[in-house]
């Protein structure tokens, strides 16, 4: 089945700087690769997401890059804000979706 | 619009007692289903999903259930808890008439086992 790595597992930056996530996936099927917020005692929330048919994607602040032929993706958050502080997912899907084991951002003034 | 409820939001049982989590979605018809689990943490274990009424797919083994009554309900249960069953519940749904779909997560249900 699929595997979704994730990096960095804890990520701290300073407000205003820019914040990387990566996650790799294992089986070239995978056509679709959303990231999800989660706040501390909160459901995941959907930010963006990709297809496999995109290259990048951006909305505002937040852009997502993927790779197929290296099978990975990220996700670029700049110009950070003390609310970005959360833990974020990345997930894989060909028909239901595997998750990475997330990241915690810190976003300190 | 598409929104979805899950109850209770915290629930505290003893060791052996039985469990039933329910979800349903409103807004939209016969949507996949998903049942996760994520321990105090760490990530989302998917641990069932359905396609349809009646269909469930078990992704891992364990002593829980789940059974979807209903085209827009969901429930989660279990005959006789265990303490590593403590966690955080969520449900989701995602639509079929578009492949692939993001999911939508409820607010769920924290689960302590005593």
């Amino acid at each position: 089945g699929e595997n979704v790595e994730q990096h960095p597992s804890t990520l701290s930056v300073q407000e205003g700087d820019s914040a990387v996530i990566k996650c790799t996936y294992s089986d070239s099927a995978s056509n679709y690769f959303p990231w999800y917020k989660q706040e501390l005692g909160k459901r995941p929330q959907l930010i963006i997401d990709i297809r496999s048919n995109v290259g990048e994607k951006k909305d505002q602040r937040i852009a997502v890059t993927l790779n197929k032929t290296a099978k990975h993706f990220s996700l670029h958050i700049t110009e950070t804000q003390p609310e970005d502080s959360a833990v974020y997912f990345c997930a894989a899907s060909i028909s239901k979706l595997t998750f990475g084991t997330g990241t915690r951002l810190q976003v300190t003034l | 619009s598409q929104t979805i409820h899950q109850w209770p939001a915290t629930l505290v049982q003893p060791v052996g007692s039985p469990l039933s989590l329910e979800c349903t979605v409103e807004g939209t018809s016969n949507p996949n289903l998903y049942w996760y689990r994520q321990a105090a943490g760490r990530g989302l274990q998917l641990l069932f999903y359905s396609v349809g009424i009646g269909q469930i797919s078990s992704e891992v083994p364990q002593n829980l259930s789940a059974s979807r009554p209903q085209d827009r309900q969901f429930i989660l249960s279990s005959k006789k808890l265990l303490l590593s069953d403590s966690g955080f519940y969520l449900c989701a749904w995602s639509a079929t008439y578009l492949t692939p779909s993001p999911q939508h997560f409820g607010d769920g249900t924290r689960l302590s086992i005593l």
